[in-house]
């Protein structure tokens, strides 16, 4: 049964600060991973990873995948207020596309 | 450009009344559809996936059903609403994996229903 384990739960950091999330998945067929973010309301896409090693990187968000260990990392450097939000990973294999729990962060001023 | 519309956005019901929640993609075919649920503080549970008319896959045994009437419809629904069926639904949408370059396999959300038994 494909499952995907986000940790940790929930952060509480400071502005500033650096955080590293973490995603490990057993899917069937992995085609790729992608991460989300969700603040209020629907989750909006943030990356998808088909490759392992190559880093995407977006403004202080970036993200690496390792298909041979199965997992995945989401860094975000120098945090804001604004990165306060649920960060949701999903691993793609089939047309069921399950995410992990997510890691709730709180970035305090 | 391709959107999802989701309706209602908030509604509240009393224990055992019925349910329907709509959902309609424009400026794509044949899209792959989904409803999700996401209790307080919780991670989104994948309730329905659909593939196609008519293909519909339940994930969580439960008293929810969905149906997908046209090729760009999905709909929730329960005949008797329970306390536990409280909670933020999302539908979304993605092209059918395989078409398409880069974005193949984004999920695309509606703005959510947030649903309310008492």
């Amino acid at each position: 049964e494909d499952k995907v384990v986000q940790s940790p739960l929930s952060l509480v950091v400071h502005e500033g600060d650096t955080v590293t999330l973490n995603c490990s998945y057993e899917v069937t067929n992995f085609r790729s991973l992608l991460w989300y973010k969700q603040e209020k309301k629907a989750p909006t896409f943030l990356f998808m990873l088909t490759s392992s090693g190559i880093e995407k990187k977006s403004g202080r968000l970036s993200s690496i995948l390792d298909k041979k260990e199965l997992f995945s990392i989401l860094n975000i450097t120098a945090t804001q207020t604004g990165d306060s939000a649920v960060y949701l990973c999903r691993p793609s294999g089939t047309y069921k596309y399950i995410f992990g729990t997510g890691t709730r962060l709180k970035v305090l001023a | 450009s391709q959107t999802i519309h989701q309706w209602p956005a908030t509604l509240v019901q009393p224990v055992g009344s019925p349910l329907s929640l709509e959902c309609t993609v424009e400026g794509t075919s044949n899209p792959n559809l989904y409803w999700y649920r996401q209790a307080a503080g919780r991670g989104l549970q994948l309730l329905f996936y659909s593939i196609g008319i008519d293909q519909i896959s339940s994930e969580v045994p439960q008293n929810l059903s969905a149906s997908r009437p046209q090729d760009r419809q999905f709909i929730l629904s329960s005949k008797k609403l329970l306390l536990s069926d409280s909670g933020f639904y999302l539908c979304a949408w993605s092209v059918f994996p395989g078409q398409g370059a880069g974005g193949a396999n984004v999920l695309t959300f509606g703005a959510g229903s947030r649903l309310t038994v008492l």
